[in-house]
């Protein structure tokens, strides 16, 4: 049973414009939500993360919005860049007890720019 | 600062065998936790440790195996290799490894089961 789904495998963009990459959960015990890039042969990076008592979270050129009622979030990219071309992971975590937090990933959305 | 740096990169090995792969986490992250990459199933977690204790541990069969040392550089073992088995292992560090606490991720160690 996948807790956390990105139901777009892919997605294209032309430059300058708005990349919007979504992400959908089911588990309602998640109470922090983190966006990962990853390029070819290198390990994921942390991009943006949003608490679950918030709705959105902006960092530069990227921000985050969370509907809890609707179990969805999504990441916006203005303007896309072509370096911006990788994998994205949206991730989920909640307290799995003794402190610890494991991170349960969606299968990941590749994003291209087109130049 | 130095990064999260994974051993090998790439590894070979037949059914049967067994591999430990190698973490060293960022200078004062006390926390490291293992992932599983395929492309069926994505990015699955393994285990975590935290001040040499296995706190969390994922759907995984008893051959994959870890541990967490006084530096708090970790290893993970798995036992009786299957084909299945081949995948990006991925390890990660944090500070104390807290919620929305930022994950760093090593390179990876890409297995391979012949």
């Amino acid at each position: 049973d996948q807790q956390v789904k990105q139901n777009s495998p892919s997605l294209s963009v032309q430059e300058g414009r708005i990349s919007i990459l979504n992400c959908d959960y089911t588990n309602s015990m998640f109470d922090y939500f983190l966006w990962y890039k990853k390029y070819p042969a290198e390990g994921p990076t942390f991009l943006i993360s949003i608490s679950s008592i918030k709705d959105k979270n902006e960092d530069g050129r990227f921000t985050v919005f969370l509907n809890k009622s609707a179990k969805h979030l999504s990441l916006h990219i203005v303007p896309s860049q072509p370096g911006d071309s990788a994998v994205y992971f949206c991730a989920a975590s909640g307290n799995s007890g003794a402190g610890s937090y494991q991170l349960t990933f969606g299968k990941g959305t590749k994003l291209s720019v087109i130049p | 600062k130095a990064g999260v740096t994974q051993t090998p990169r790439y590894l070979i090995k037949t059914r049967g065998q067994q591999v430990t792969l190698s973490c060293s986490p960022i200078s004062g992250h006390r926390s490291v936790s293992w992932y599983q990459q395929t492309p069926g199933q994505g990015l699955q977690f393994l285990f975590e440790y935290f001040s040499e204790t296995q706190r969390n541990k994922g759907n995984f069969p008893g051959r994959f195996s870890g541990r967490q040392f006084s530096n708090s550089r970790s290893e993970m073992n798995v036992s009786t290799l299957e084909l299945g088995d081949s995948a990006l292992y991925l390890c990660a560090s944090s500070l104390i490894g807290g919620g929305g606490a930022e994950a760093f991720f090593g390179q990876g160690t890409r297995l391979t089961v012949v």
